[in-house]
């Protein structure tokens, strides 16, 4: 079974460039998460999309960070310009929500491992 | 106060040890809780869910305490692979209708087994 896919797996850029990252959900899900971990501040949920839609936005950091969701299958998170502080590794998360649910499961991509010098 | 609140460890415990630990969540109307495990370098992947009886699956015993608003962890006979950081996850009550929930992460607490 393919997972939730991501890429690159690594990003190093300069400061002052664009970076877009990129996830595939798992085949079926309707919820995607874009997440960003670092030592200080944990696990930040910083988006979320319902079925395309983006639902909460308020863990974006800045104007600098964009994210969309096209279709089912892709989404992207994009920081223009990066700068150092956005050094750290992003999560795409995706998941099966139905209504009336309460218990869903998010499963996790590998991360993008980003460095911005 | 943060939504979710872990004790961050480590822990450090020999293994075959019996390591417990607890995670508090300050929204009284929270419907789901699950446990995380996060390997260095690693994304973090579902451990197991929280049910209100409690729930077992072989070592590893979750418990929920909605009055005192916490959920626990008990590792029994600890394993040198059990070393991982562990997260609690909270989900607020998904409104009647509504298709979507934001899950709350806790910011972990580190387990190291020793030999």
């Amino acid at each position: 079974d393919a997972g939730v896919i991501q890429s690159p797996r690594h990003e190093v850029t300069e400061m002052g460039q664009e970076v877009t990252l990129r996830c595939k959900p798992i085949s079926g899900h309707n919820s995607l998460f874009w997440y960003r971990q670092t030592m200080m501040r944990g696990l930040e949920l910083l988006i979320y999309f319902n079925n395309n839609v983006p639902i909460d936005d308020s863990g974006m950091p800045e104007d600098r960070f964009s994210a969309k969701m096209p279709n089912a299958s892709f989404s992207t998170l994009k920081i223009q310009p990066s700068e150092p502080r956005d050094s750290a590794v992003y999560f795409c998360a995706s998941s099966l929500v139905l209504a009336g649910v309460y218990q869903e499961t998010q499963y996790f991509g590998p991360g993008t491992r980003l460095l911005v010098l | 106060r943060k939504e979710v609140e872990q004790d961050p460890g480590p822990f450090n415990v020999p293994e075959g040890a019996t390591v417990a630990f607890n995670c508090t969540y300050s929204n009284s109307a929270s419907q789901s809780f699950f446990w995380y495990r996060q390997d260095c370098r690693k994304e973090p992947k579902l451990l197991m869910s929280v049910y209100s009886s409690g729930n077992e699956d072989g070592r590893f015993t979750a418990q929920l305490n909605r009055a005192s608003q916490y959920i626990s962890l008990l590792i029994r006979d600890s394993k040198l692979s059990d070393s991982a950081t562990y997260l609690c996850v909270v989900s607020p009550k998904t409104p009647l209708g509504s298709s979507a929930s934001k899950i709350i992460f806790g910011s972990g607490t580190r387990l190291s087994i020793r030999p």
